[in-house]
């Protein structure tokens, strides 16, 4: 089972930030909160990764809570082309666990005019 | 980054026959794994390629119908065999070089069985 909730579906105007939540309440202090995105059909792109810091790239900014439990992944300034499923995943960081995901049913973001 | 590239991107096979997927990595990478993508579904782990020795199978994937190879550190492939209708997926390829680093993934490769 994904150790992740996140909402099936949200919708964002364009030019506005999007923020997608995640919920990792049972997550281990040797693991990383990892968002990925999928556009129809095609492999899944990486988007962010981080252990208990924020963290920001030129894709997104990812916010994780103090305690670890949750996350947000805030696209600044969304697109018509950032219309995908989302997908948080929590991934152990050590040994030879790592990379191996699980991922859920994901959040389906669809950004309209 | 890592650039991962699946062949054959997409095919159409018969039932009963077997399809060999695969996944090359322009540089070298720590791990290797095979994902699998049924219609309409998430992603599901099917195993994770071991360079020099037998892949290590996730619950309800085994190796007499995936086999998998990794005779290297940039190259992998699975065999779907015997193939039937309900093994129509997207099949998928990821890598990393390490604990902490990006995991990327292939752009799969879509498998369709009539």
């Amino acid at each position: 089972d994904a150790k992740t909730t996140q909402p099936p579906s949200m919708d964002c105007a364009e030019g506005r930030a999007a923020n997608l939540p995640c919920n990792h309440s049972t997550i281990s202090g040797n693991e990383y909160v990892y968002w990925y995105r999928q556009i129809h059909s095609q492999g899944p792109q990486y988007i962010i990764h981080g252990l208990k810091n924020n963290e920001t790239n030129e894709m997104a900014s990812l916010i994780i809570t103090e305690d670890r439990k949750s996350s947000t992944l805030i696209l600044p300034h969304a697109t018509l082309r950032d219309t995908a499923v989302y997908y948080c995943i929590v991934s152990d960081a050590g040994g030879t666990s790592y990379g191996k995901l699980t991922f859920g049913q994901g959040t389906i973001l669809t950004v309209h005019p | 980054s890592a650039v991962i590239s699946q062949k054959p991107s997409r095919d159409i096979c018969q039932r009963g026959t077997s399809l060999t997927i695969q996944c090359q990595v322009d540089s070298q990478v720590t791990m290797m794994f095979w994902y699998r993508q049924q219609p309409g579904q998430s992603l599901t782990l099917i195993a994770t390629a071991n360079q020099g020795s037998e892949a290590t199978y996730e619950s309800g994937f085994v190796i007499d119908k995936f086999p998998i190879s990794r005779p290297n550190l940039t190259f992998s492939t699975l065999t779907v065999s015997n193939m039937s209708p309900e093994d129509s997926s997207i099949y998928l390829c990821s890598a990393h070089r390490g604990p902490g680093n990006t995991i990327y993934f292939g752009e799969g490769s879509w498998l369709t069985v009539v």
